[in-house]
């Protein structure tokens, strides 16, 4: 258990849906990064959240969005999916970038 | 932005035999280069990582080289074993520490055994 909890394990939705992935971060670490694999492929970074707010931004596409709560647990909402969204979505905690960070297990998201 | 180029991205090796990956970053700021393991199905999992002011470290059978002047960096796995088939990511952050981490697009090694 890396600390980093991600839920659900598996999603499976049809296209044009809306789901949340979430995450917990390992205790202490207040940034949060999302990240999606597709198959095969390499991990493109999404966005970065720090104490609640937004601090950096990658590739996201406008149908998704992310959030980070005073809790500090962040959810990513994709919407109007696409059959090309199916991938494994990862969320990592860290203190610091320069610290390096853990990764949850991953959200396998499959659209049909 | 950070910009992180990885090679090779397939490497096959005998067991026992030795296995070098190769990244180069853009940045001469980054300060921090971590490399992961992720095993099939997996979560990436960090594996061993260096920091600007040293030029080599070790953990056993893996050891990471930086050549900050040259802005490359390179994960060296000594007898490998079957069970270090995987695909290895670098990666390098940017300024600040909270700047977004790049990975390389990864290196899928096979080690036969």
């Amino acid at each position: 258990d890396s600390g980093v909890t991600q839920t659900p394990k598996h999603l499976i939705t049809a296209t044009g849906q809306r789901v949340t992935l979430r995450c917990s971060p390992r205790s202490g670490d207040l940034s949060v990064y999302w990240y999606q694999q597709s198959l095969d492929q390499g991990l493109q970074f999404l966005i970065q959240y720090y104490n609640g707010e937004e601090r950096a931004k990658g590739n996201i596409l406008e149908r998704f969005s992310a959030q980070q709560f005073p809790d500090l647990h962040s959810e990513l909402n994709l919407s109007s999916l696409e059959l090309g969204d199916s991938a494994l979505y990862f969320c990592a905690s860290g203190t610091k970038a320069n610290y390096g960070y853990t990764f949850g297990s991953g959200t396998r998201l499959t659209v049909v | 932005g950070e910009n992180v180029e990885q090679h090779p991205s397939t490497l096959s090796v005998q067991e026992g035999d030795s296995a070098v990956i190769k990244c180069t970053y853009s940045d001469s700021a980054s300060n921090y280069f971590p490399w992961y393991k992720q095993e099939l199905g997996k979560r990436p999992q960090l594996i061993i990582d260096i920091r600007s002011n040293v030029g080599e470290k070790k953990d056993q059978r893996i050891a990471v080289t930086l050549n900050k002047t040259a802005k490359h960096f390179s994960l060296h796995i000594t007898e490998t074993q079957p069970e270090d088939s995987a695909v290895y990511f670098c990666a390098a952050p940017g300024l600040g520490g909270y700047q977004k981490v790049t990975f390389g697009t990864g290196t899928k090694l096979q080690v036969i055994p």
